[in-house]
């Protein structure tokens, strides 16, 4: 049972716009602490994907974005392709435990 | 370019030690911490802990799980990062990865390609 829910998977169509949710509690996200996105396509190591709620690193397509309200966060994916099949993790730092905190992952496909 | 590159994984009975090299360059090494993270096989990303910079104490810490057991510490003059693994016990089986961490909001901003370690008799 991880400190971030993420729901398992989600799908959408190429073209479509589809987001995955991170929910947390007052001690993680509530607390004031970011969130982080990590991308980890099949056989490969996890990329960051979006930092510090909804900053995007160098090199990543502005289709990923990021944000975050009260105890939760979420990814939104727009325009998708079929590259973007894969599984995504969100991050944070939890209070209580002392500890940086992943969410279960999320695995999208791209019907 | 930024590079992490893990060694040091294999297949080590129960009970018994191991210890991981995270080799760094393109970055000046010692101006960050450094973390592992690692993951089971089919499952997903659990944090193993983190060694601060030396300007921040080379202090480290750990996750719940691997805390008494495993030790994380630094080289910097040879830009290494250790993970030091004893009383190693099966649900310790897991790709190994080494990130950079960007301490001003804790995440991990460059990552290596992961090393094995199957713990198993």
């Amino acid at each position: 049972q991880s400190v971030l829910t993420q729901p398992p998977s989600v799908s959408g169509a190429p073209g479509q716009r589809v987001t995955i949710s991170c929910t947390g509690s007052s001690s993680n996200i509530g607390a004031g602490y970011d969130v982080h996105w990590y991308q980890q396509l099949p056989g490969t190591a996890p990329k960051l994907l979006i930092y510090g709620n909804s900053n995007r690193p160098s090199g990543v397509p502005d289709r990923f974005s990021g944000s975050k309200s009260g105890t939760s966060a979420s990814l939104a994916i727009t325009g998708l392709q079929a590259e973007d099949e894969a599984d995504y993790y969100c991050q944070s730092y939890d209070s209580s435990l002392r500890a940086v905190v992943f969410g279960g992952g999320t695995k999208l496909t791209v019907l | 370019e930024v590079q992490l590159v893990e060694s040091g994984g294999g297949l080590v009975q129960p009970g018994r030690s191991l210890r991981l090299s995270c080799t760094a360059s393109g970055f000046t090494f010692g101006d960050y911490a450094m973390s592992w993270v690692r993951q089971a096989p089919g499952k997903g990303l659990e944090w193993v802990g983190f060694i601060r910079s030396k300007a921040y104490g080379g202090t480290t810490e750990y996750a719940a799980s691997v805390k008494g057991r495993f030790t994380i510490s630094r080289d910097d003059s040879k830009s290494i990062a250790y993970l030091q693994m004893n009383s190693l016990k099966t649900e310790d089986t897991a790709v190994y990865y080494c990130t950079r961490v960007h301490s001003s909001s804790w995440y991990f901003d460059y990552w290596g390609q992961g090393t094995l370690v199957t713990v198993s008799s």
